[in-house]
């Protein structure tokens, strides 16, 4: 069984430019959610994906997309980069009906310059 | 608005000794709550869970006590150990969780435990 894992583990960006990050969820899984999680602070809920569809967001804005590809692998799009945007980005994957735990990956840390 | 608050920034034990971090909540709604542990360079792992109509759940070490009352919950790790040195976060899904709702957590800001040997 292998567990969620995300790619690239550090990224450097320019304002203004666009990323994709890359999620693959643990095996079994079918539902991604994505973090972001700035220094100091916890994670915040950015947006969930349950069967290839946006299935909740939090308070972010629509430059922050995502999307959940058939073998429930997901990315997250982040447009127009602003320097607010640096922080350490999670994705957890988890099962629906089979356990209230969500499992994370170990993050990409995007530094926006 | 912070939901969930973890008012501590860091706790430093001595080894052996009991390991108490704090959690506040306002949002009464709540009525499942998580602890989560982070290592540097490593993702949230989920360490022990409670559900509002308990007020203790205990899983060897680690024990999670609710007053939901005091809209409050702590985690206490008995003995603590060097390894336990991590960041402690704990989190809470929307109001009447299931299916998907626990993978939309609200994090508190978490606990930097220092256990010293």
């Amino acid at each position: 069984e292998t567990g969620v894992t995300q790619s690239p583990t550090h990224l450097i960006k320019t304002r203004g430019q666009q990323v994709t990050l890359r999620c693959s969820s643990q095996s079994g899984h079918n539902t991604v959610s994505w973090y972001q999680q700035a220094l100091g602070q916890g994670p915040q809920f950015i947006f969930q994906y349950y069967r290839e569809e946006e299935n909740g967001r939090g308070n972010f804005p629509p430059r922050f997309s995502g999307l959940q590809f058939p073998n429930y692998s997901s990315e997250l799009n982040v447009n127009a980069l602003e320097l607010d945007d640096s922080a350490l980005y999670l994705c957890a994957s988890s099962f629906v009906g089979f356990s209230t735990e969500a499992f994370f990956g170990q993050g990409t840390r995007l530094t926006v310059v | 608005d912070q939901q969930v608050k973890q008012n501590s920034p860091s706790l430093s034990v001595q080894e052996g000794r009991i390991s108490i971090l704090n959690c506040d909540y306002t949002n009464s709604m709540f009525d499942y709550f998580l602890w989560y542990k982070k290592y540097p360079a490593e993702g949230p792992t989920f360490l022990i869970s409670i559900s509002s109509i308990k007020d203790k759940n205990e899983d060897g070490r680690f024990t999670v006590f609710l007053n939901k009352s005091a809209k409050h919950l702590s985690l206490h790790i008995v003995p603590s150990q060097p390894g336990d040195s991590a960041v402690y976060f704990c989190a809470a899904p929307p109001a009447n969780a299931g299916g998907t709702s626990y993978g939309k957590l609200t994090f508190g800001q978490g606990t930097i435990l220092t256990v010293h040997p």
